[in-house]
């Protein structure tokens, strides 16, 4: 299996502007996992799906932040506007149900200038 | 709802001596336990994990923790570490008593070894 896919994996944007990030999970997981990762706060869960369906986006950090999940095999977690303090490393994960091993993307590390 | 507290944020230790990580969580509900390490630039993967039985669990690279109940802690040990094991390391815990449950992360423990 080609493991968790993310795109892209580094990106250089300015701020202002729109930064869309993808996931194609492992063929069969049922849970979808966006994190985080700074310096300063460490591995923040974003969102989590399951099933494609949105179960908990209490870690979203506001409004510009958005994650999308339109069939088993893709998710989008879009930053619009992008801001500084959003530069960071997003890792995309995906499971097969509670318990069982959850598997990390190589992460998209983002730069926001 | 959960947390997990790694005490130690970063550990140094000498090559070949042992190293233990210490990971103490909070539930009220059932858990799984999970440890993950991170290389550098790169993601989370898997060393160990406890769902059920035995309290002492083997994993990767020579890793073990144990799961104690009463002291809600689950350590990560290694007798004798090596230079390849310069990483950081986090715990994870999520509830086993629902099939759609998030996994929340410790703050990691970086550790680095001393030739």
């Amino acid at each position: 299996d080609a493991g968790v896919i993310q795109s892209p994996r580094h990106e250089v944007t300015e701020m202002g502007q729109e930064v869309t990030l993808r996931c194609k999970p492992i063929s069969g997981h049922n849970s979808l996992f966006w994190y985080r990762q700074t310096m300063m706060r460490g591995l923040e869960l974003l969102i989590y799906f399951n099933n494609n369906v949105p179960i908990d986006d209490s870690g979203m950090p506001e409004d510009r932040f958005s994650a999308k999940m339109p069939n088993a095999s893709f998710s989008t977690l879009k930053i619009q506007p992008s801001e500084p303090r959003d530069s960071a490393v997003y890792f995309c994960a995906s499971s097969l149900n509670s318990g069982n091993t959850i598997y990390f993307g190589e992460g998209s590390w983002l730069t926001v200038v | 709802a959960q947390s997990v507290t790694q005490l130690d944020s970063q550990v140094p230790v000498f090559e070949e001596a042992p190293v233990e990580l210490r990971c103490n969580y909070s539930s009220s509900v059932s858990v799984y336990l999970f440890w993950y390490v991170q290389y550098p630039n790169q993601g989370l993967q898997l060393l160990l994990k406890y769902l059920s039985g035995s309290t002492l669990v083997k994993g990767i690279n020579g890793f073990e923790a144990e799961f104690n109940k009463s002291q809600t802690s689950f350590h990560l040990r290694k007798p004798s570490v090596h230079i390849s094991d310069t990483a950081e390391y986090f715990c994870a815990v999520s509830d086993r008593d629902s099939s759609a449950s998030k996994i929340i992360f410790g703050s990691g423990t970086r550790l680095s070894i001393r030739p």
